[in-house]
């Protein structure tokens, strides 16, 4: 159980394009997902934090306009970077918990972003 | 502030029994968790101690003192396919969940 689905897996694109990641929590409901970010031979550096129906709060340092996150169901979180660059090549992960406290979270396979 | 401790890099002999230590200064305390990352994927949970103790699982073990700010990770009859990083995180009393930096165990034959 407590699978999530992280999609795509592998992203390359041009500067300047807009890029989508997807996340769900296939056979459980999320109320809280995350969003991480992780460069080579780094930390997990968390985002955000989104919340079912409530708005994204966001780690100091991520840009809010240029990151943006909807988790509009239990189930489903979109992370959407508007104008990437190739500064934010990354790793890109999400991870999704039930509840808060004991529950750990559980990630989805990560997304390999790559900006020419 | 908010801190965790955990050694940046460890080598273990496949067979053997290595353990990764790891301390926390949080605000409040609310569990620990252990997780196994493999370069490239995403971190795998492991573990969750909230009580003093040991938690035995198969060849992994985690163990907590709530009163020291400690934890470890036992990992026994080490397997190549146990290196890996070992990423510490422990939630606070918001339950935000504070990532250490991560272990990297490296097995030898």
């Amino acid at each position: 159980g407590a699978v999530v689905s992280q999609h795509p897996s592998w992203v390359i694109c041009k500067s300047g394009t807009s890029v989508k990641i997807e996340c769900r929590s296939l056979d459980f409901q999320a109320t809280t997902m995350f969003w991480y970010r992780q460069f080579p031979k780094q930390s997990l550096m968390l985002m955000a934090t989104s919340n079912e129906g409530s708005k994204a709060t966001y780690e100091q340092g991520v840009e809010k306009d240029k990151f943006l996150i909807n988790h509009a169901s239990l189930t489903l979180s979109t992370l959407t970077m508007t104008s990437a660059h190739p500064e934010d090549s990354s790793f890109y992960i999400c991870s999704a918990r039930v509840t808060r406290g004991s529950e750990p979270q559980h990630f989805g396979d990560g997304t390999r972003l790559s900006i020419l | 502030g908010q801190n965790i401790d955990q050694p940046t890099e460890m080598t273990a002999t496949e067979g053997a029994i290595v353990q990764i230590n790891c301390t926390y200064q949080t605000s409040g305390f609310n569990g620990l968790f252990w997780y196994q990352q493999h370069a490239g994927e995403a971190p795998t949970f492991l573990s969750y101690n909230v009580l003093d103790g040991l938690e035995e699982k198969g060849r992994f073990s985690s163990f907590l003192s709530r009163s020291k700010g400690y934890s470890y990770l036992l990992l026994k009859e080490l397997q190549m396919k146990d290196s890996a990083s070992y990423l510490c995180a422990v939630t606070d009393s918001n339950y935000q969940l504070i990532w250490g930096a991560g272990t990297k165990l490296i097995i030898k034959p």
